[in-house]
């Protein structure tokens, strides 16, 4: 019963470097998205894909890049990292197929940009 | 744009008292609602989901929401708060359109007193 996997659960980073966060699901879902969660601002979308080879961008898109070249993996990678991107990141897949399909949530990566 | 307002951002209650959490939309026609719940250094887990149909959902832990179209309005309940329940809530709506992305609302941190 993994659900959706993300690794790793912490890391602190320097202001330049790069690093790429993992999410992984075993549901067989469709959509995958990414999302950051900032102290009173709830959660904000990054990027989403709608299946493998698709993506595409959320509220929040610069400075991240992802890909989607399996159904199951969903990485986000930051190319040059900024305090600014210090937050917890959140990884959620869904059954794609209809709208009202729940959305489950890894458990997050707290990221640091010092 | 769709948008989602939790007016309270921290609530106190004492253990065994009754709880309500507020939650407006503001969306031209009937969105997906959702209610999560955060505890601390986790992702967030489903309480409960309003597509269509009977306006009163029954989620899990004892919680319920009712929709009010005529409020856009989506008001969490608990009739008994537990110790447990203590935790951050989030409301978040979803467009029946591509991007299917989750929207949330700012959140709102409840605190339990014995």
């Amino acid at each position: 019963n993994a659900g959706v996997t993300q690794t790793p659960k912490f890391q602190v980073l320097k202001t330049g470097q790069s690093m790429t966060l993992q999410c992984a699901q075993d549901m067989n879902h469709e959509y995958m998205s990414w999302y950051r969660q900032d102290p009173g601002m709830g959660l904000r979308l990054i990027h989403y894909s709608v299946g493998a080879g698709i993506t595409d961008q959320g509220e929040v898109p610069n400075g991240y890049n992802v890909s989607r070249s399996t159904t199951e993996d969903f990485p986000l990678r930051l190319l040059s990292a900024a305090p600014s991107q210090t937050s917890v990141y959140f990884c959620a897949s869904s059954l794609a197929r209809t709208s009202n399909q729940p959305q489950h949530f890894g458990d997050g990566t707290r990221l640091s940009i010092l | 744009a769709q948008s989602v307002t939790q007016p309270d951002i921290h609530i106190t209650v004492s253990e065994g008292a009754s709880l309500e959490l507020r939650c407006n939309y503001s969306y031209g026609a009937t969105p997906y609602l959702f209610w999560y719940v955060q505890s601390p250094g986790q992702g967030l887990q489903l309480l409960l989901k309003y597509f269509s149909g009977d306006t009163l959902v029954q989620g899990i832990k004892g919680f319920e929401a009712e929709f009010k179209r005529s409020q856009s309005s989506f008001n969490l309940r608990k009739p008994s708060v537990h110790w447990s329940d203590a935790a951050e809530y989030f409301c978040a709506v979803k467009m029946d359109t591509g991007r299917r992305a989750l929207t949330f609302g700012s959140g709102t941190r409840l605190q339990v007193q014995p």
